[in-house]
């Protein structure tokens, strides 16, 4: 099983409409969770972090569910701006590890 | 605002070349990455270094160097530039179990 799993879309949504992602990681004993958006031919850039009680910032929700071990981001009134790839990030928390990353769901918003 | 800084935003270098990837950290973060980012395969972690003077493999290292010598400042090197090596590489820093931040990446092309 692969340590962060993510499904690479595309995700095709018009705007305005609501669309969720979800990300699977395998060790159980990670404990913090990022997601991060990308846009074409740039740098990722940190989006929100995922809390055990769930997140909210704007139109982004978060969600972590530690016993099903997947974190979700839950988009509201997609805008043609959030267009872009999603990665999801995790922290496998053991001395002399890196963040782990997944490969990235791609949303494109159409109008 | 963390600054991350790559010395180039477009490389080309010839096979067999030595190559030196600079980036430089404006905020005292311990932790510093080197990763390359090719489509479909998303990052993949080449080093990483928590302190000065100290380097950890990443998932693949084969091929490159790196060398930390201050705090601000992580280099990558190609000791023998190789075509698979054409890539997109970014750097990131952070503090310890947080959120990292990406330099804005060095698109290397090697004849």
């Amino acid at each position: 099983r692969k340590e962060v799993e993510q499904d690479p879309g595309p995700f095709n949504v018009p705007e305005g409409a609501t669309v969720a992602f979800n990300c699977t990681y395998s060790n159980s004993a990670s404990q913090s969770f990022f997601w991060y958006r990308q846009d074409c031919r740039k740098e990722p850039k940190l989006l929100m972090s995922v809390y055990s009680s769930g997140n909210e910032d704007g139109r982004f929700t978060a969600q972590l569910n530690r016993a099903s071990q997947y974190i979700s981001l839950l988009i509201r009134d997609s805008k043609l701006s959030d267009s872009a790839t999603y990665l999801c990030v995790v922290n496998p928390n053991q001395a002399g590890t890196a963040l782990i990353f997944g490969k990235g769901t791609t949303l494109s918003v159409s109008s | 605002d963390v600054k991350v800084t790559q010395s180039s935003r477009y490389l080309v270098k010839r096979t067999g070349e030595k190559v030196f990837l600079e980036c430089v950290q404006d905020m005292d973060h311990e932790n510093m990455f080197w990763y390359r980012q090719d489509p479909g395969l998303g990052l993949r972690l080449i080093y990483f270094s928590y302190d000065v003077k100290m380097k950890e493999k990443g998932d693949i290292p084969e091929g490159y160097s790196v060398s930390r010598e201050k705090k601000e400042r992580f280099s990558l090197i190609l000791e023998s530039a190789s075509t698979n090596q054409t890539s997109m590489y970014l750097c990131a820093s952070g503090p310890a179990n947080s959120p990292l931040h990406f330099g804005n990446g060095t698109r290397l092309t090697v004849t």
